[in-house]
């Protein structure tokens, strides 16, 4: 699986979008974007994923860009309750159960 | 629909003990992972089970194991602990082997001591 880069910390503002980026340079054509999120002593949650289209569901926005070497998450109004971990991973869909986790990004949102 | 349920939730055990999590999926999801989530290390992938079958496995010694029921339920053991093996140990189900969005359970909390 390609290799991720994400900034280790980001600061919000409580009701604006918070805009998570992530490098994925080495990413191969059959690799989707995924991402997930860890709130403190839980497990991690599945937010979105995308291959290279934009995807938007009731959580997330997912842009990636048209190289696909990199990507944003977007939370379009934080909430306190967005404070956490943000993992970005890739990998090829059919590769069974198994997610390589980085060191992610730690999301603070302030009142 | 109950999540995936892990138990139990915090356990303390003795160097050189051994311990069993248990781990129900969601009902109708037949696939299984464990990880392991320290301080120093992140979360590392540890199995995967389908359909009763250990399908990958990542890289930690012999002490580590697991298997799955017909039910999909699924234990992990870990024999003669370290010290080191205290972690978060998280389970994640999914339907099948290559459905896209895990589920995870809230972990078990092992401490060695």
């Amino acid at each position: 699986d390609a290799k991720t880069t994400q900034p280790p910390s980001m600061d919000c503002a409580e009701g604006r979008a918070a805009n998570l980026p992530c490098n994925h340079s080495t990413i191969s054509g059959n690799e989707y974007v995924y991402w997930y999120r860890q709130i403190h002593s839980q497990g991690p949650q599945y937010i979105i994923h995308g291959l290279k289209n934009n995807e938007t569901n009731e959580m997330a926005s997912l842009i990636i860009t048209e190289d696909r070497k990199s990507s944003t998450l977007i939370l379009p109004h934080a909430t306190l309750r967005d404070t956490a971990v943000y993992y970005c991973i890739v990998r090829v869909s059919h590769a069974g159960n198994m997610l390589t986790f980085g060191g992610g990004t730690r999301l603070m949102v302030k009142p | 629909k109950a999540g995936v349920t892990q138990t139990p939730r915090y356990l303390i055990k003795t160097r050189g003990q051994q311990v069993t999590l248990s781990c129900s999926p969601i009902s109708g999801h037949r696939s299984v992972s464990w990880y392991q989530q320290t301080p120093g290390q992140g979360l590392q992938f540890l199995f995967e089970y389908f359909s009763e079958t250990q399908r990958n496995k990542g890289n930690f010694p012999g002490r580590f194991s697991g298997r799955q029921f017909s039910n999909s339920r699924s234990e992990m053991n870990v024999s003669t602990l370290e010290l080191g093996d205290s972690a978060l140990y998280l389970c994640a189900s999914s339907p099948d082997r290559g459905w896209n969005g895990y589920t995870f359970g809230s972990g078990t909390r092992l401490t060695v001591v």
